[in-house]
């Protein structure tokens, strides 16, 4: 079946400075987005999830853009701190399915 | 918040051992996950369950087994640990079939060695 796939494995980033981790997506009937991070040794931790309905979305900190054209989805992370060193995983959700499709995840380092 | 959490952060077996990894999560979701974690391969599907008493296959559900007794608890099994199920095993919970109820929470995850 189609997948999600990254495209950066590795992502190193000096403190303060704004991260972006890319996301592309295969399945045009995918409607709901999550990205995920997950902590060294820690289960997957919710950060911020986005439907096909919108293009933007934004938390704390965070702000994920969805761009249906191409899509491509990714994970802002404004003024990176270490404790955001951690892999981040996004995940697709075909309409009425409950069973999303995981991508590899990217690590993102984040330098003092 | 929810909380979903496993009986062991880590746990060594040996070959042959019957295993049980205990799943529970507080906030009264339908659907419930199993999943096991390898480097280079992600997150792959073992098992899951929509209701009580419910199971259904995942993506490698061989050697595995789970239990759904009550809604709040999914258990794991492995009926006889082998070397390749070294893994780390995690569970997650969604809220059910409804718009928003798809999102999945993850529990801290299991550590398993089978020697």
């Amino acid at each position: 079946g189609e997948s999600v796939g990254l495209h950066l494995p590795t992502l190193s980033v000096q403190e303060g400075d704004n991260s972006i981790i890319n996301c592309a997506y295969s399945n045009s009937a995918s409607d709901y987005f999550i990205w995920y991070k997950q902590e060294s040794g820690k289960g997957p931790q919710f950060i911020i999830d986005i439907r096909s309905n919108m293009d933007k979305r934004q938390g704390q900190r965070v702000t994920v853009l969805l761009n249906k054209t191409v899509k491509h989805l990714s994970l802002q992370i404004a003024a990176t701190q270490p404790g955001d060193s951690a892999v981040y995983f996004c995940a697709e959700n075909i309409g009425g399915s409950y069973i999303p499709t995981f991508g590899r995840g990217t690590s993102l380092i984040v330098h003092p | 918040d929810v909380k979903v959490t496993q009986s062991s952060r880590y746990l060594v077996k040996r070959t042959g051992e019957k295993v049980f990894l205990e799943c529970v999560q507080d906030m009264d979701h339908e659907n419930m996950f199993w999943y096991r974690q390898d480097p280079g391969l992600g997150l792959r599907l073992i098992y899951f369950s929509y209701d009580v008493k419910m199971k259904e296959k995942g993506d490698i559900p061989e050697g595995y087994s789970v239990s759904r007794e009550k809604k709040e608890r999914f258990s794991l099994i492995l009926e006889s640990a082998s070397t390749n199920q070294t893994s780390m095993y995690l569970c997650a919970s969604s809220l059910g079939f409804i718009t928003g109820g798809e999102t999945q929470y993850f529990g801290p995850g299991t550590r398993l060695l089978v020697l």
